[in-house]
C-alpha cells in the first residue's frame, strides 16, 4: 500500500517565478493538507482540502493557491516567488469518514524548494 | 490556534524509559493531543494520539492529565532508531475541515 508521495522531491526557481508541487494522498484517504517547514522549524499549516473545495486556510498570502482533483491528489501552486518561500513543502492525507481513523495525517516526505 | 509548549532537547540512554512532557494549558474540550515525530529528511510520522484517557500502541504510550492540560509520551524503550524531533500537537476539528498545530517539538538524543 502506497503511502503519501510527493513529486518532485527538489525543486529549484527564482524570484518571480511560479511553481506546482503535486501530491498524491495514501490509498482510502480523502483529504489533503499542505505545511510549510522552513529550516529548523515545525511544519507551518498552508491549507486543507476535501471534496475539492478549500476547508481551511493557515496564515498564508494569496500567492499560496491549491487544487484538489476528483481521484483526490492535490497541488499548491505559488506564484510570484520570493527568497522566503524556500522551505520543505509538505503534504499530508487523511480520511474525514467516521472511526478511529478519522482525521490522522499521514505525511509525504516533502518537495524542497530552493528560491534564488 | 491553542499551542503546546516542550522542552527543546531531552537525552536518553538506549534500552531505557523516555517521558517527553508536553503543556497545553489553554487546550479546548475538543481537541485532540497528537505525537508526531520527525527524523531527518522524511515527514513527520504519526505516533499517538487521544482526546481524554491513556492510550497505548506498539510505538508508545500517551498519558494524559486529568485536567487535560498536559500530556506525556512515553517510549517504554528507547533506540538509537527514536533519535528525532518529537512534536506535541493539538488537533481541532471543525466540520468538514480539521487542523495541525505543531510548534518547535523536543529533539531527543539517544546514546548508547
Amino acid at each position: 500500500d502506497a503511502g503519501v508521495t510527493q513529486s518532485p522531491t527538489h525543486l529549484i526557481k527564482t524570484r518571480g517565478q511560479q511553481v506546482t508541487l503535486r501530491c498524491s494522498p495514501k490509498s482510502g484517504h480523502d483529504t489533503v493538507s499542505w505545511y510549510q517547514q522552513a529550516l529548523g522549524q515545525g511544519p507551518q499549516f498552508i491549507f486543507q482540502y476535501y471534496e475539492e473545495e478549500e476547508r481551511q486556510r493557515g496564515n498564508f498570502p494569496d500567492r499560496f493557491s491549491g487544487h484538489q482533483f476528483p481521484n483526490y491528489s492535490s497541488e499548491l501552486n505559488v506564484n510570484a516567488l520570493l527568497l522566503g518561500d524556500s522551505a520543505l513543502y509538505l503534504c499530508a492525507s487523511s480520511w474525514m469518514g467516521e472511526g478511529e481513523s478519522k482525521n490522522i495525517q499521514y505525511f509525504g516526505a516533502g518537495t524542497r524548494l530552493s528560491v534564488l | 490556534d491553542a499551542k503546546t509548549t516542550q522542552p527543546n532537547s531531552m537525552e536518553s540512554n538506549e534500552e531505557e524509559p523516555v517521558h517527553l512532557p508536553c503543556n497545553h494549558s489553554t487546550i479546548s474540550g475538543t481537541d485532540y493531543i497528537h505525537w508526531y515525530r520527525q527524523l531527518p529528511s522524511q515527514g513527520p510520522e504519526y505516533v499517538i494520539h487521544g482526546l481524554t484517557s491513556n492510550v497505548n500502541n506498539r510505538m508508545a504510550s500517551l498519558a494524559i492529565a486529568e485536567d487535560r492540560k498536559s500530556s506525556t509520551l512515553i517510549l517504554h524503550r528507547a533506540t538509537l532508531r527514536d533519535a528525532a524531533v518529537y512534536y506535541c500537537i493539538l488537533r481541532r476539528d471543525t466540520g468538514t475541515a480539521s487542523k495541525l498545530t505543531f510548534g518547535t517539538g523536543t529533539r531527543l538524543q539517544v546514546t548508547l
